[in-house]
């Protein structure tokens, strides 16, 4: 069975600041998706990461991935307030026919 | 505006009523899905729709019954629920069942 984890689930961080989420998944997989979702509303989607070692930026969030380890990280620089939601990572393995398997979710929150 | 709309965004019922979700897409998307959002749970995949075909049962209780008319429109009809169904229950769409997913607002179900 295939288990995606996310670390921190919580994460309170400054303006300003730099931080990293992580997510590591348990099968063999070249597609990964991030995702934001702020209270009371939908899913949007911020990357797909469709190689190893593929790179993605918008805007302060930066999203990686490394399929041998079996790892992806969103990093956030200089962090602001509009920032604030919940990440979410997704994983869908080969052959398993669209089936998204999610992470259970970073709430961030940025402080003044 | 995600292009995906749920209706109703709230909807309180007791464990013998039958009602029903109704998902609504206008990308020309092919694919549908219904995701099932707990509490300190992460998104659980119910049910994919390709071509108004259903491709994915995620051992979902019979309580839950999806309908599919055509591609741009997904129903997810509830009968004899449980307290433990009360959720968030997101609708997602995307082109082909390899393409990110757009998601709607999501329908908060609450049973009494």
């Amino acid at each position: 069975e295939l288990k995606v984890e996310q670390n921190p689930l919580f994460l309170s961080m400054q303006e300003e600041k730099n931080y990293t989420i992580y997510c590591n998944y348990s099968t063999t997989s070249d597609r990964l998706y991030w995702y934001r979702q702020d209270p009371g509303k939908s899913l949007e989607s911020l990357f797909v990461l469709l190689s190893n070692g593929a790179v993605k930026q918008e805007g302060r969030l930066m999203a990686s991935l490394d399929t041998k380890a079996r790892l992806s990280t969103l990093h956030i620089t200089a962090a602001v307030h509009d920032l604030s939601a919940t990440y979410f990572c997704a994983v869908d393995p080969p052959g398993s026919g669209s089936r998204l398997t999610f992470g259970e979710g970073t709430q961030l929150t940025v402080n003044p | 505006e995600t292009g995906v709309t749920q209706t109703p965004r709230h909807l309180v019922m007791g464990m013998t009523n039958k009602k029903s979700l109704k998902c609504e897409q206008h990308l020309g998307h092919n694919a549908m899905y219904w995701y099932k959002q707990s509490a300190k749970k992460p998104l659980e995949l119910m049910f994919v729709y390709n071509f108004k075909e259903q491709t994915e049962n995620n051992s979902v209780p019979s309580r839950f019954s999806p309908e599919c008319p055509n591609s741009s429109h997904l129903f997810l009809h509830l009968h004899t629920l449980q307290p433990e169904d009360s959720a968030l229950y997101l609708c997602a769409s995307s082109l082909w069942t390899d393409q990110p997913q757009h998601f709607g607002d999501g329908t908060r179900l609450s049973i009494l």
